[in-house]
């Protein structure tokens, strides 16, 4: 069973193209995040949703704009695609553990996107 | 603001050589320190959390270890199929519980 899925795997597109990216999870969690991983690898938080309301949104550009259904869907839709914006796109999901109330966050598989 | 150090950024290994992965940070009220896992084409796989200094945690041949100011990955005689991009990230009480990441330790452990 696939906990946290993104559609699609692969994104090749136009400079100027608005696309959309979706994730779903079914862990039963009530967190959701979008990351970023550049061509150097450095994973970096971009926005946050917890019980459908935005709780982080990193100093991202306004063409980027995360919608959340419901606690199980995080989609990210993409504006005026640049160049700059090819990068591997990860949604994840957390739940609380323990008293601590840290939060173990599990990882989709990636969106590959390509803006030619 | 918070930041994760790790090294080093490369590292090969024979099997069976043991070695370690530093992970070096400064947030203000840590309130975890994650280790994931990743393989070329995936996504990060979740391995450990640690919550405070003196916390020790195993799982087949890694041990992680956390201090106040960094954490060690150990790798006990390591074999090819560990080989892959190990990331360290830690969570601060501000920031709504984001995960701030290092840049990662390729490892590659020929046989």
């Amino acid at each position: 069973d696939t906990a946290v899925s993104q559609t699609p795997k692969y994104l090749v597109t136009q400079m100027g193209n608005d696309k959309s990216i979706k994730c779903e999870q079914n862990l039963g969690h009530d967190t959701m995040y979008w990351y970023k991983q550049d061509s150097k690898k450095f994973l970096k938080i971009m926005f946050s949703y917890n019980n459908k309301e935005l709780i982080i949104n990193e100093t991202v550009p306004n063409r980027f704009s995360p919608k959340s259904p419901d606690k199980a869907h995080l989609n990210l839709h993409i504006n005026s695609l640049e160049l700059g914006d090819s990068a591997v796109y990860f949604c994840a999901s957390s739940r609380v553990v323990g008293v601590h109330q840290q939060e173990t966050q599990y990882f989709g598989p990636g969106t590959r996107l390509l803006v030619l | 603001e918070d930041q994760v150090t790790q090294s080093p950024e490369a590292l090969r290994l024979q099997e069976g050589e043991s070695s370690s992965l530093n992970c070096s940070y400064t947030v203000s009220g840590l309130r975890g320190l994650f280790w994931y896992r990743q393989d070329p084409g995936k996504g990060p796989e979740f391995l450990f959390t640690l919550y405070s200094a003196g916390e020790e945690k195993e799982k087949e041949r890694l041990k992680a270890t956390l201090t106040k100011k960094e954490s060690f990955l150990h790798i006990t005689a390591p074999k090819p199929e560990d080989s892959a991009t190990y990331l360290c990230a830690v969570q601060a009480p501000l920031g709504g519980n984001k995960l701030v990441f290092g840049a990662g330790t390729i490892l590659r452990v020929k046989s």
